[in-house]
C-alpha cells in the first residue's frame, strides 16, 4: 500500500531532551516536507526537501533540524524541544518538485513538550 | 503569498442531509486538493482538483480556476463525515501548499 509512515504517533517528551520523529514513504516520492498543526494557526510549513540533500526552511523552521539522506527517508529532529513546540506534526510527500502533484500525508505525530 | 478562505467554518447537519463546503483563494494555482482530518487527526487526502470536476462515491468537487473557488460537495451525509475538511492550494514554486481555515463539519445521528 502506498503511504507515508510516521512514527512515533504520540510522544511525551521533556525540555531540552533531544527528540527525532521518523517520516518514510513507500512511493519513491522526490518530494517530502513537514507542517505542524496548531489551533488558530492552521498547518504551516517547517522544511520541505526538494530531493537527496536537497533540504530548504519552510515558513516556521527555527528549533528543527531535518536531513535527507535517502530518497525514501526524511526525519524531523528536535534537538532541544521546548514546550512551545508542541503541535500536531504531519510529513508529507509528492511524486515531484512542482506544483501539478498532489501531496500525501502521513498519519501525524502529536508533540507534547512539558 | 496565496490567501485561501474557506466558508461556512462551523457546519452541523443532519445525517443524510447534502452540503457544499466553499473555498476561495488569491491567485491562480496549479495545485489545489481537498483534505478530511477525521477526529484522530489524520488527514485524508480527498480529492486533487486544480481544475474542473471529480466525483468520488458521495463525495464530488468542482474547481472553477479563472473564478479562483472551489467547491466539495457531499450527499447523503453519514456521521463518519464528520471532522474538519481543509482545502490547500499549492504555490507556483511548487514548494508548499497553504492551507484554508477549515470547515468543521459535525452529522448528527
Amino acid at each position: 500500500e502506498a503511504q507515508v509512515t510516521q512514527n512515533p504517533r504520540y510522544l511525551i517528551t521533556v525540555t531540552g531532551k533531544k527528540l527525532t520523529v521518523t517520516c518514510s514513504q513507500n512511493m519513491n516520492h522526490e518530494y517530502m516536507s513537514w507542517y505542524r498543526q496548531d489551533p488558530g494557526l492552521g498547518l504551516r510549513q517547517i522544511y520541505y526537501s526538494m530531493n537527496v540533500e536537497v533540504t530548504d526552511k519552510g515558513d516556521v523552521p527555527e528549533g528543527y533540524k531535518v536531513s535527507r539522506k535517502e530518497k525514501r527517508n526524511f526525519p524531523l529532529i528536535l534537538e532541544s524541544p521546548s514546550p512551545n513546540q508542541t503541535s500536531l506534526y504531519f510529513c508529507a510527500s509528492s511524486l515531484s518538485f512542482s506544483p501539478y502533484y498532489g501531496y500525501t500525508f502521513g498519519s501525524g505525530t502529536r508533540l507534547t513538550v512539558v | 503569498g496565496i490567501q485561501v478562505e474557506q466558508s461556512p467554518p462551523d457546519l452541523i447537519l443532519q445525517e443524510g442531509a447534502n452540503s457544499t463546503l466553499r473555498c476561495n483563494f488569491s491567485d491562480s494555482v496549479n495545485n489545489l486538493q481537498w483534505f478530511h482530518q477525521n477526529p484522530w487527526g489524520q488527514l485524508i487526502n480527498l480529492f486533487y482538483i486544480p481544475s474542473g470536476t471529480k466525483q468520488n462515491g458521495r463525495l464530488s468537487a468542482t474547481t472553477v480556476a479563472t473564478e479562483r473557488y472551489s467547491l466539495l460537495y457531499i450527499s447523503s451525509s453519514q456521521t463518519t463525515d464528520s471532522g474538519v475538511y481543509f482545502c490547500a492550494v499549492g504555490n507556483n514554486a511548487g514548494n508548499m501548499l497553504t492551507f484554508g481555515g477549515g470547515t468543521r463539519l459535525m452529522v448528527k445521528p
